[in-house]
């Protein structure tokens, strides 16, 4: 297996733009996804292959990647943004598959 | 419209065994790959098992010997079954379809899950 490192807990100023990011050895080969999730609701998909949104997903979030560092950017962030933030890409077997330890987002 | 309705949690003594469920509609479970993942309280993601579309299985370390994934073409639904559980396997279970993401290539880029159930709590205590 591998692991994903992500930031425990991130801030930001309402309105300004955050980066939350993502590291793992995995992600020399895989592309990230991302995940928002608020308490007591299911994860739903933000992100997927390093930088496509779902319809429905404001363009204010954004994905890039370099080397081993997956990021997801909000631009502009607003307080229905606040939520815990995930990562996951296949692990290093390519059977199964990791997520990040999740990232706290706090909107100020 | 998709939906993944999980079913099966409840609370359990460690040793137990469950079932769990997730009847799907809007999408052919035996025509996807298909996952469990599961959530301990106010911790993380922790993908727990995935079946291919071809029916090939797979496990995290974690529950590897003890879980069982399944489906049921005829009844368009996923199955988790929970053998000799511990206090560490307390937490919501989700059900989730499982994406590859090809990029511009012919294989697997990445992967993403886009549909979740709304997930259901196992409780393993004495």
């Amino acid at each position: 297996s591998s692991e994903l490192t992500q930031d425990p807990t991130v801030s930001v100023a309402l309105g300004q733009t955050v980066r939350i990011t993502c590291q793992g050895d995995s992600l020399r080969t895989y592309y990230a996804s991302w995940y928002q999730q608020k308490p007591g609701q299911a994860p739903v998909l933000v992100i997927y292959g390093e930088k496509n949104r779902p319809s429905g997903i404001p363009d204010r979030f954004s994905g890039s990647s370099s080397g081993d560092t997956a990021s997801l950017t909000i631009a502009g962030a607003q307080a229905e943004d606040e939520a815990d933030y995930y990562c996951n890409s296949r692990d290093s077997s390519a059977t199964g598959v990791v997520f990040g330890g999740g990232t706290k987002l706090t909107v100020l | 419209e998709v939906q993944l309705v999980e079913t099966g949690g409840g609370l359990i003594q460690p040793g137990g065994s469950l079932r769990l469920s997730c009847a799907a509609s809007g999408i052919i479970v035996s025509s996807n790959h298909m996952t469990w993942v599961r959530q301990a309280p106010g911790k993380g993601l922790e993908w727990v098992s995935l079946i291919n579309s071809g029916g090939y299985t797979y496990y995290a370390d974690s529950v590897k010997g003890r879980f069982t994934i399944s489906r049921d073409n005829s009844k368009n639904t996923l199955y988790l079954q929970m053998n000799n559980l511990r206090a560490e396997d307390t937490a919501v279970y989700y059900c989730a379809r499982l994406r590859d993401y090809f990029g511009s290539g012919s294989y697997p880029a990445g992967c993403y899950f886009d549909y979740w159930g709304q997930g259901t709590l196992v409780t393993v205590s004495s």
